[in-house]
């Protein structure tokens, strides 16, 4: 079964840092870019930063850059993103997602994990 | 680029055809293929989204035919030809033509 699982979420102080993890499995993991999308309670998804398959291309949207990394292990299918800095408005639910390999459209999304970011 | 989606919102009475609209600030049409890299994603509460349409107008593997769209220069659009009870969801369209991959604001789709 193709599935990502997001881990690392929790409740952080403004200012301070998380590590996102997503395992994959069921898909050649090393074969696709892998985004970081979120989503604000009650709002729309945000794409945030993505990788390409060897790690050697990294982009982010502008307001998470120099504070959150992107990052991937391919030997252990597994994505991450390292968020510093954190802010209020860095509250979402955070989901990985796989580019197809063939038409880049995000094809597999994992469930999310919630940030909430509050003193 | 800024994906402009509309109507916010939808009701439709079940077998009822609904129709929902995104335009891009600018081309999205790829040189390298000639494509369009707009995806459509459906969303239901307490899920992640789920891809429908790609290409502006290729429906994803397993996606009900009832589900198409459409591409007229930089304006998109999502038919559902006949409206199920289970399509009940929001609605979003996005670019993935260069980053940051931006996405509609979403339309919410309900029955009347």
């Amino acid at each position: 079964e193709v599935q990502l699982v997001e881990s690392g979420g929790g409740l952080v102080q403004p200012g301070g840092s998380l590590r996102l993890s997503c395992e994959a499995s069921g898909f050649t993991f090393n074969s696709n870019w892998m985004s970081w999308v979120r989503q604000a309670p009650g709002k729309g998804p945000e794409w945030v930063a993505n990788i390409k398959q060897d790690g050697s291309e990294k982009y982010y949207v502008d307001s998470v850059k120099g504070r959150f990394t992107i990052s991937r292990d391919n030997a252990k299918n597994s994505l991450y993103l390292q968020m510093n800095s954190l802010r209020a408005e860095d509250t979402a639910v955070y989901y990985c997602a796989s580019h197809n390999y063939y038409y880049f459209g995000m094809d597999v999304w994992g469930q999310g994990t919630t940030v909430t970011v509050s003193s | 680029i800024v994906m402009t989606q509309s109507p916010d919102s939808l009701a439709a009475s079940l077998g009822e055809r609904a129709t929902i609209n995104c335009k891009s600030s600018q081309s999205i049409l790829s040189n390298s293929n000639n494509k369009n890299f707009l995806a459509w994603y459906q969303q239901k509460p307490g899920q992640p989204p789920k891809l429908l349409i790609y290409w502006a107008s290729t429906r994803e593997s397993g996606v009900p035919d009832r589900f198409s769209g459409s591409e007229s220069g930089t304006d998109f659009t999502l038919t559902i030809s006949s409206l199920q009870a289970e399509d009940v969801a929001v609605y979003y369209c996005q670019h993935y033509y260069s980053t940051p991959y931006t996405f509609g604001q979403g339309t919410k789709v309900e029955i009347k």
